[in-house]
């Protein structure tokens, strides 16, 4: 099946500073991808839809300059954390469309656990 | 507002056994489910799908039952194993995103 891939696993920064996460899709293209945040023993909560070319969506109560995502080509989408605070600390999964059919599942990455010291 | 939800935050089950876990929605509109495994520190897996016009679809020891009249689906591990232990997600498909219910644990005692 498709894969999606995302980079770092784990990262450790101090407050203040930026986070970058990638997530690539491996042998598929993907238009859209899609960032969720998840707590611990929590739901996935959606963050954001990725559009490549264009804008990204955010639902609502996501900051858009908190979380800065770019799209920039078929493949790669990445989600910036910037100006990071302990409350940042969080595990993001990325996601894409396995097609363009209405009945197609999502693939994941593994995940990225973020923590904010 | 609209919600994807599970009924069991945990569910313990001796190896062996079957398992049930439920979940339920309520949005009449949504047309496509899965259910995802999720283990400790990763991203979640597909397990099953099944779309709106079906009642039951399996796969291996796994089913997946949807009522549209109570906007209820439930997953069943037939023979649950200990590596079965895990969070369990139902997904909701809006348009091309996926919401997911709060999720259920299962712990499988040896």
């Amino acid at each position: 099946g498709a894969v999606v891939s995302q980079h770092p696993s784990w990262v450790i920064c101090k407050s203040g500073t930026s986070v970058k996460i990638e997530c690539r899709s491996l042998d598929f293209q993907a238009t859209t991808m899609f960032w969720y945040r998840q707590f611990p023993k929590q739901s996935l909560m959606l963050m954001a839809t990725s559009n490549e070319g264009s804008k990204a969506t955010y639902e609502q109560g996501v900051e858009k300059d908190k979380f800065l995502i770019n799209h920039a080509s078929l493949t790669l989408s990445t989600l910036t954390v910037t100006s990071a605070h302990p409350e940042d600390s969080s595990f993001y999964i990325c996601s894409a469309p396995g097609g363009q059919g209405r009945n197609t599942e999502a693939f994941f990455g593994q995940g990225t656990r973020l923590t904010v010291v | 507002g609209e919600s994807v939800g599970l009924h069991l935050p945990t569910l313990s089950v001796q190896e062996g056994d079957n398992s049930i876990i439920n979940c339920a929605y309520s949005n009449s509109a949504s047309d496509y489910f899965i259910w995802y495994k999720q283990e400790s520190g990763k991203g979640p897996q597909f397990i099953i799908d099944i779309r709106s016009n079906m009642d039951k679809r399996q796969g291996q020891r796994v089913t997946v039952l949807l009522n549209k009249t109570v906007k209820h689906l439930s997953l069943q591990i037939a023979a649950t194993q200990p590596g079965d232990s895990a969070v369990y997600f139902c997904a909701e498909k809006r348009g091309n995103q996926f919401y997911f219910g709060t999720g259920t644990s299962l712990t499988v005692i040896p």
